[in-house]
């Protein structure tokens, strides 16, 4: 069955750091991959699409085809960056985005 | 476009009653996707639609909840009867295509007494 791993629940760092939140997956062929943001109490929206390779907000994600993972990462995290991050590939063969579990990102001053 | 609107944005009523949740996908939009939202089980897939057609449904807990799509400009979910253990945040989405990117509602939250 398709997975998408999300392997931190939390993820805390100081303001001014590098962060990389992680998913991986499970399927094979080549998803289109998708990073949602959710901010506190609000909507869930699209942050960044592989395929655009935008850079948005100062995020970048890697498709790394060998090791099923679209990481997403950022060499300076700022405070308003805390947030709630997803991950979200979608499934050719299912027809449908799979959301991981999410993982909860805390910029420290 | 004023984006996927969601009604109503707060419901608090009382075990045993009939809850409906609506949705106004983004016009244009071919694809509607239900979630439920809680700390407990994170964001979970309900049921999405494509051209008003239900296309998974495996995500529906229960009999007690059933989603209609009559138009393209619509959409309800429905619990029935409600329990408290289906209080959560709802969100709609919608996107153009099932594999294009999802446009979330603002939510319903819910609360179940």
């Amino acid at each position: 069955a398709q997975r998408v791993t999300q392997p931190e629940k939390l993820l805390s760092v100081f303001k001014g750091a590098p962060v990389e939140l992680k998913c991986n997956y499970s399927y094979s062929g080549s998803p289109e991959l998708f990073w949602y943001v959710q901010y506190s109490r609000q909507r869930l929206q699209l942050l960044l699409r592989h395929i655009s390779r935008e850079s948005i907000k100062g995020f970048t994600a890697d498709l790394n085809k060998g090791e099923t993972s679209f990481h997403l990462k950022k060499p300076f995290a700022q405070e308003e960056d805390s947030a709630m991050y997803y991950c979200a590939p979608f499934n050719t063969n299912a027809g449908k985005s799979t959301f991981g579990d999410g993982t909860t990102l805390t910029v420290k001053p | 476009d004023a984006g996927v609107i969601q009604s109503p944005r707060h419901e608090v009523t009382e075990m045993g009653q009939e809850v409906t949740l609506r949705c106004k996908p983004i016009s244009g939009h071919n694809s509607l996707f239900w979630y439920r939202q809680t700390m407990m089980r994170g964001l979970e897939l309900l049921i999405y639609f494509n051209n008003n057609v239900p296309i998974d449904d495996s995500g529906m807990p229960e009999d007690r909840f059933s989603a209609k799509m009559p138009n393209a400009s619509f959409s309800t979910l429905k619990i029935q009867p409600s329990e408290p253990r289906d209080s959560a945040v709802y969100f709609c989405a919608s996107s153009k295509t099932g594999r294009e990117t999802q446009y979330f509602g603002p939510g319903t939250r819910l609360l179940v007494l």
